[in-house]
C-alpha cells in the first residue's frame, strides 16, 4: 500500500516569508502522480499544484512551487511571498491508477 | 460552471436514523469519488465510481454504508442506521483524468447525536 507522510502538524510563517511543507511517501511503482491540496477553513479542498513522476522539472504554479526528489521519496512545497490567505490546511496526496491517497495535512498558519 | 455540489452541507441527526448525502458532478466527468474526512483518520476514500458503476467500494467501513450513482449527474451516500462513530465532513469528487487531480465539493459535515 502506498502511504503519504507530512511530518510537520502545524507550522507558522510571517507574511511575506517563504515556507516549506514537507511530504514523503512510499511506493514501489515509477509512474505516478503527486498533488498538493489546499484545506482553508471554509472546508473546501482546492488544487494548488500537481506533479509526474516521469518529469524531472519541479511544477511551479505562481507563488506556489515544489522540490520533487523522486530516488528520495519526497515532495516538498515551497510557498514564497506567504499572504495572509495561504492560512490552511494543506495536504500531500499521491496517486497511481485512480485512487488519491492523502497525507495527514499540515496546518499553516501566516501571521502579520 | 457550478463545481461539484454536494446537500446538504450540514446533517444533525440521531443514532438510529437513515441519513443520505447527495452529490452532482462536473457535468462530463466520468468519475465519483466518495471521500471521509476525520480528524482521527484524515481523508479516507470509501467508494469510486467510473461510468456509473462502482469499481472500488473497499473503503466503504460497513454494511450500514451504502451508495449508488443512477445516473452520470447524481450520486448518494446512505448511512442507515447511522451511529455517532460515522460523525465527519464527507466529501465528494470528480474528475475526467485523474492523473490532473479531482475537483471536491464543498463537503457535508455530518453530526450523529
Amino acid at each position: 500500500a502506498q502511504t503519504v507522510t507530512q511530518s510537520q502538524p502545524e507550522m507558522s510563517v510571517q507574511e511575506a516569508e517563504t515556507v516549506t511543507l514537507s511530504c514523503t511517501y512510499d511506493t514501489s511503482e515509477n509512474n505516478y502522480y503527486l498533488f498538493w491540496y489546499k484545506q482553508p477553513p471554509s472546508r473546501q479542498m482546492i488544487l494548488v499544484i500537481r506533479q509526474e513522476a516521469y518529469k524531472q522539472q519541479n511544477a511551479t504554479e505562481n507563488r506556489f512551487s515544489v522540490n520533487f526528489q523522486k530516488a528520495a521519496k519526497s515532495f516538498s512545497l515551497k510557498i514564497s511571498d506567504s499572504q495572509l490567505g495561504d492560512t490552511a490546511m494543506y495536504f500531500c496526496a499521491f496517486m497511481t491508477l485512480y485512487a488519491l491517497n492523502f497525507g495527514k495535512g499540515t496546518s499553516l498558519l501566516v501571521t502579520p | 460552471d457550478a463545481g461539484v455540489i454536494q446537500s446538504p452541507r450540514h446533517e444533525v441527526t440521531e443514532m438510529g436514523q437513515e441519513v443520505t448525502l447527495r452529490c452532482k458532478p462536473i457535468s462530463g466527468h466520468n468519475s465519483l469519488f466518495w471521500y471521509r474526512q476525520t480528524m482521527m483518520r484524515g481523508l479516507e476514500l470509501l467508494i469510486y465510481f467510473n461510468n456509473n458503476v462502482p469499481i472500488d467500494d473497499s473503503g466503504m467501513p460497513e454494511d450500514r454504508f451504502s451508495a449508488k450513482m443512477p445516473n452520470a449527474s447524481f450520486s448518494t451516500l446512505k448511512i442507515q442506521p447511522s451511529e455517532p462513530r460515522d460523525s465527519a465532513v464527507y466529501f465528494c469528487a470528480s474528475s475526467l483524468r485523474g492523473d490532473y487531480g479531482y475537483t471536491f465539493g464543498s463537503g457535508t459535515r455530518l453530526t450523529v447525536v
